[in-house]
């Protein structure tokens, strides 16, 4: 598998709350406990949001949340806001690539 | 604060090698593995390995296995990575980034960008 998929985006008004999916297969996301989600606004750096699957680092804000189905992962961003808009990318531990990630989504606030 | 802070942009011709630096500062590499990670211009994240300062260990993704070199100098606290035989897919942003769990990355490096063209 060459990347975890994701929608290639999503929008939302502010306010609003959002949930961008992941999906992966057996030998990744269905097998282990490892997802992680990266925000990433233009000509900058990644930035962790949620690891192992539904933890957040200090300093993430309590509207970015993480939660994962079988194969699938979800990140989900509440109360939108205008600096939420960016691209997203879901990561997971993998058991033939070692790490794997999502192909990104970019998010747009309206 | 943990920090990485990486090398300027680099120009290479097709064939050549580049090699991009991760300087540490708040932590000392010993502690964490470094990966690094790569972006082509419009494209996602491509993992492309880490290495572990403790024992210089890489886990290298197949992609880039023969032709990246991931190393790190403990008097400086930075780490490395080449890249050979360099060809114009391999145009992109590199980052290098904590390894601060299994398999999540924190802090990143502002990114480097490596051009390859004739």
């Amino acid at each position: 598998q060459s990347a975890l998929t994701q929608p290639a985006s999503v929008s939302g008004s502010p306010g609003q709350s959002i949930t961008i999916s992941c999906t992966g297969t057996s030998s990744d996301i269905g097998d282990f406990n490892y997802v992680s989600w990266y925000q990433q606004h233009p000509v900058k750096a990644p930035k962790l949001l949620i690891y192992d699957v539904s933890n957040r680092p200090s300093g993430v804000s309590h509207r970015f949340s993480g939660s994962k189905s079988g194969y699938t992962a979800s990140l989900t961003i509440s109360g939108l806001q205008a600096e939420d808009e960016a691209d997203y990318y879901c990561s997971s531990y993998a058991t033939t690539t070692t790490v794997i990630f999502g192909g990104g989504t970019k998010l747009t606030v309206l | 604060q943990v920090q990485l802070v990486q090398s300027g942009g680099e120009v290479k011709r097709p064939g050549a090698s580049v090699k991009v630096s991760c300087k540490a500062s708040g932590y000392t590499l010993i502690t964490s593995d470094i990966t690094w990670v790569r972006q082509a211009p419009g494209h996602g994240l491509e993992w492309m390995g880490w290495i572990n300062d403790k024992n210089g260990n890489t886990n290298l993704a197949q992609k880039v296995q023969g032709r990246a070199t991931m190393t790190t100098d403990t008097r400086t606290n930075t780490a490395y990575m080449e890249l050979r035989s360099l060809i114009s897919d391999d145009t992109a942003v590199y980052y290098c980034a904590r390894r601060s769990g299994v398999s999540w990355f924190d802090p990143w490096g502002q990114g480097t960008l490596v051009t390859v063209s004739s």
